[in-house]
């Protein structure tokens, strides 16, 4: 099955600066990657996904690269705010879309 | 409001009891899922659901069981519960399969003892 391993595990930055967290995966046939969001005591929530037929996707601060031929994709996190402080999952899915592999997460601490 | 629920949100158990953690969700999603999230090792995907009457094994499945009979309901059950299942358990829904946005429902952190 899929494999994700995620780096940093723990991520601390000062507000204002950036933050990139990285991902690879095993299955080279895994073509959805999603990133999600989790603050202290909630629920994860979806901020940004990628497929494999696009190379980077941005939503205001927030962007995703994808290396298919590395079999590695980042979230870049710029202009960084005590409120981005959360831990942030990313996954992956092989085609058909019926599982969802998460790495072990990144503990972003963002502070003022 | 379109929103996963669970029921318990919290609960305390005693190795071998019988326990069923619900979980529900009012956006008509095909797609049902369970997950463990336990320090240091993330949400594993224990099963899924693609549709009523439709469920296969994630990745831990182990010492678990699901049961879809409706679309909105996708009980975990746990028919003998051990200690190394105390974990936080979170329900999640999609529209169809996992290439869509997955709705989590709120958490149920299981103790068993």
């Amino acid at each position: 099955g899929e494999n994700v391993e995620q780096h940093p595990s723990t991520l601390s930055v000062q507000e204002g600066d950036s933050a990139v967290i990285k991902c690879t995966y095993s299955d080279s046939a895994s073509n959805y990657f999603p990133w999600y969001k989790q603050e202290l005591g909630k629920r994860p929530q979806l901020i940004i996904d990628i497929r494999s037929n696009v190379g980077e996707k941005k939503d205001q601060r927030i962007a995703v690269t994808l290396n298919k031929t590395a079999k590695h994709f980042s979230l870049h996190i710029t202009e960084t705010q005590p409120e981005d402080s959360a831990v942030y999952f990313c996954a992956a899915s092989p085609p058909g879309y019926s599982t969802l592999t998460f790495g072990k997460g990144t503990m972003l601490l963002v502070s003022p | 409001e379109a929103q996963v629920t669970q029921n318990p949100r919290y609960l305390i158990t005693v190795t071998g009891k019988k326990l069923t953690v619900t979980c529900s969700q009012n956006m008509n999603h095909e797609y049902m899922s369970w997950y463990r999230q336990d320090p240091g090792l993330g949400l594993r995907q224990i099963y899924y659901s693609m549709n009523v009457e439709v469920t296969d094994k994630g990745d831990v499945p182990e010492g678990y069981k699901v049961s879809r009979k409706e679309k909105r309901n996708f009980p975990l059950i746990l028919e003998s519960p051990s200690p190394n299942q105390t974990s936080l358990y979170f329900c999640a829904s999609s529209f169809e399969l996992v290439g869509n946005e997955q709705f989590f429902g709120p958490g149920t952190r299981l103790t068993v003892l």
